[in-house]
């Protein structure tokens, strides 16, 4: 299975402040099946990003994702309040099983 | 819009099976080509792809779970359904449906305990 390494584990900023998020795969994930997602406390998780760069629906523009191959980011241009919660990667592009990252934390400094 | 639903006993006793079920509501289980998926998460913790079904009738596993689980479509009652035997204290869990990567629901406690 492709493993996912998330990193850092936990990312301090303050409001208005980027952040720069970090999933890397053990193996090259196939047409760009990576999303992301983000979890708060009690709730499922929302995506945010698929096949890499593409946006859902209503997810603000200061949200967006890179990457191909190995190596994705997720950028949040300037954090709101609202935004600090848990983010997680899946790869959804293997013929075997579908995997996430472990999560990054995004805290206030 | 798409909805879904998971319902299922939120107690399960050990070595026992554990059976879910997820509802579809706004949309069909059938065609579309969709990935139908459960994810669990334990309680503190990180998600967990169990596996997914497609439309096509294809499944496929999280290795880690030893052939314990199987996940199906019920056409006739637009649900998707998920089957986890031999559970044990680890499998406790909040348990996700979802439709590919952009429909989920909201989730629910399975708890594993004699």
């Amino acid at each position: 299975e492709i493993v996912l390494t998330q990193s850092p584990g936990t990312l301090a900023l303050s409001p208005g402040e980027r952040a720069t998020l970090s999933c890397r795969a053990s193996e090259s994930v196939r047409g760009m099946y990576l999303a992301w997602y983000q979890q708060k406390a009690g709730q499922a998780p929302r995506v945010l990003i698929y096949g890499s760069t593409t946006r859902a629906t209503g997810i603000p523009d200061r949200f967006s994702g890179s990457g191909s191959g190995t190596d994705f980011t997720l950028t949040i241009s300037r954090l709101e309040p609202e935004d600090f919660a848990v983010y997680y990667c899946q790869q959804y592009g293997s013929s075997r099983a579908w995997t996430f990252g472990q999560g990054t934390k995004v805290e206030i400094k | 819009q798409v909805h879904l639903q998971e319902s299922g006993p939120g107690l399960v006793k050990p070595s026992q099976t554990l059976s879910l079920t997820c509802a579809v509501s706004g949309g069909s289980v059938s065609g579309g080509g969709y990935s139908w998926s459960w994810i669990r998460q334990p309680r503190g913790k990180g998600l967990e792809w169990i596996g997914y079904v497609s439309d096509s009738g294809r499944s496929d596993y999280n290795p880690s779970l030893k052939s314990r689980a199987t996940i199906s479509i019920d056409r006739s009652k637009n649900e998707i359904s998920l089957k986890l035997t031999s559970v044990a204290a680890a499998d406790t869990a909040v348990y996700f449906c979802a439709r590919g990567v952009l429909v989920w629901g909201q989730g629910t406690l399975v708890t594993v305990s004699a």
